[in-house]
């Protein structure tokens, strides 16, 4: 059982680069997050899923795309990336049943430079 | 809307101190309050949980209980190690549905031998 897994662990991009960030979970949990976490400024949500086919806005969303076609994988998309979504990234997941219950899930994280 | 208020960092301690870390919130439902631990270059680990009011979470000595007459969720271990140096996070969730989970801002605690 490997939990929640993010592919990659490291990147360095520049400038407009495009990138897609992959979230991995094995828990067949429903509920799928994507956060950034910057020095100082604790977690932020970026996108969340509440199922396979589903996505909606979270504190931040601006400059990111997500999608979720398998109730397993959410994917982080930056079209062109800008030296201000330098960040480490993290993805949740949870289980829906009684959610107020139960706790997020995290993978390692993924560190991601723009120069 | 719900938030969480925690107190503010770093904290710095010696190696057998006594820890508090002080974690208030508010919310308009009944959440359940949790503490997640964050080790340097890792992500959040679930430390301990609490869904009711009196409710004690415990995990690795550190614990935490539910108290609904002060919207508390104080973080305590009675003798920290090197190894507690990390962030600590607070946060709850209060509803079934959509986004409902908050977290407070962190708390950096350095442990020195």
């Amino acid at each position: 059982n490997a939990g929640v897994t993010q592919t990659p662990k490291f990147r360095v991009l520049k400038t407009g680069q495009s990138m897609t960030l992959l979230c991995a979970q094995d828990m067949n949990h429903e509920y799928m997050y994507w956060y950034r976490q910057d020095p100082g400024m604790g977690l932020r949500l970026i996108h969340y899923s509440v199922g396979e086919g589903t996505t909606a806005k979270g504190e931040v969303p601006d400059g990111y795309n997500v999608s979720r076609l398998k109730k397993q994988n959410f994917l982080l998309g930056l079209e062109s990336a800008a030296p201000s979504q330098t960040s480490v990234y993290f993805c949740a997941s949870r289980l829906e049943r009684a959610q107020r219950y139960n706790e997020q899930f995290f993978g390692p994280g993924t560190r991601l430079t723009v120069l | 809307g719900d938030s969480v208020t925690q107190m503010e960092g770093p904290v710095t301690l010696s190696e057998e101190a006594f820890l508090t870390i002080n974690c208030t919130y508010t919310a308009t439902g009944y959440p359940s309050l949790f503490w997640y631990v964050q080790y340097p270059g890792e992500g959040l680990q679930l430390l301990l949980k609490a869904t009711k009011a009196d409710d004690k979470g415990s995990n690795k000595g550190f614990e935490a209980t539910y108290r609904k007459e002060t919207t508390s969720f104080h973080l305590e271990k009675g003798s920290v190690q090197v190894s507690d140096s990390a962030v600590y996070f607070c946060a709850l969730s209060d509803r079934d549905y959509g986004q409902n989970f908050v977290f407070g801002p962190g708390t950096r605690l350095s442990v020195l031998p």
